[in-house]
């Protein structure tokens, strides 16, 4: 079956550049969407085909996708947004999620 | 406004059966892509089902044979029943609305409204 691999835990000072990857056996040739959950709350989609944001999703929210990794990007990250970021993708009429990568804004 | 709400979770025993529902509003069950999300305790997210709008459906190889996924159309309604419960079916389960098709090289999928979701506990 297939599998997406996120690191575990990603650390960024307030203001910064947060990224985030999700990698995958040629994973550039499957959209990507990722998820923001925060403690208690159900997941928010943020990106979905790669690097479309849903209405409401602030700018700073960007996405892409090839080769092997995709990533979220979060330029000029704040304190909100620190929370659980999951990526996924479709593969053979199955739903793939990836491990799920802790954001803390430090 | 657009939104689903889930229902019917429950503490059930092992081998006990169990029905969740998921009530739309602003749009059609029946007219969209439905998935079935759960959530184990500190756990990621681990995807259960999807029915198309045109009555598809598909499994986790985790679930398939146990749960099933329908809908009343009447109601506005999605369900998940649930039998043969184990105790690592114990999460959280949201209801979500799905979108998906091919947009040139490439299939999509992606889901953009969530409940609160549900919880179910199997234990003795």
């Amino acid at each position: 079956s297939y599998e997406l691999t996120q690191p575990p835990s990603v650390s960024v000072s307030p203001g910064q550049t947060a990224s985030i990857t999700c990698s995958g056996d040629k994973l550039g040739d499957k959209y990507v969407c990722w998820y923001q959950q925060k403690p208690g709350q159900s997941p928010v989609l943020v990106i979905y085909q790669d690097a479309k944001r849903p209405s409401g999703i602030p700018e700073r929210f960007s996405g892409s996708n090839s080769g092997n990794t995709a990533t979220l990007t979060i330029s000029g990250t704040q304190a909100m947004d620190e929370a659980d970021y999951y990526c996924q993708a479709w593969d053979s009429s199955t739903v793939v999620f990836g491990g799920g990568t802790k954001l803390t804004v430090l | 406004e657009v939104q689903v709400v889930e229902s019917g979770g429950a503490l059930v025993q092992p081998g006990g059966s169990l029905r969740l529902s998921c009530t739309a509003s602003g749009f059609t069950v029946s007219g969209n892509y439905m998935s079935w999300v759960r959530q184990a305790p500190g756990q990621g997210l681990e995807w259960v089902s999807v029915m198309y709008s045109g009555g598809t459906t598909y499994y986790a190889d985790t679930v398939k044979g146990r749960l099933t996924i329908s809908r009343d159309n009447s109601k506005n309604t999605l369900y998940l029943q649930m039998n043969s419960l184990r105790a690592e079916d114990t999460a959280v389960y949201y209801c979500a609305r799905a979108y998906g098709g091919n947009s040139g090289r490439f299939y999509y999928y992606y889901m953009d409204v969530w409940g609160k979701g549900t919880t179910v506990t199997v234990s003795s």
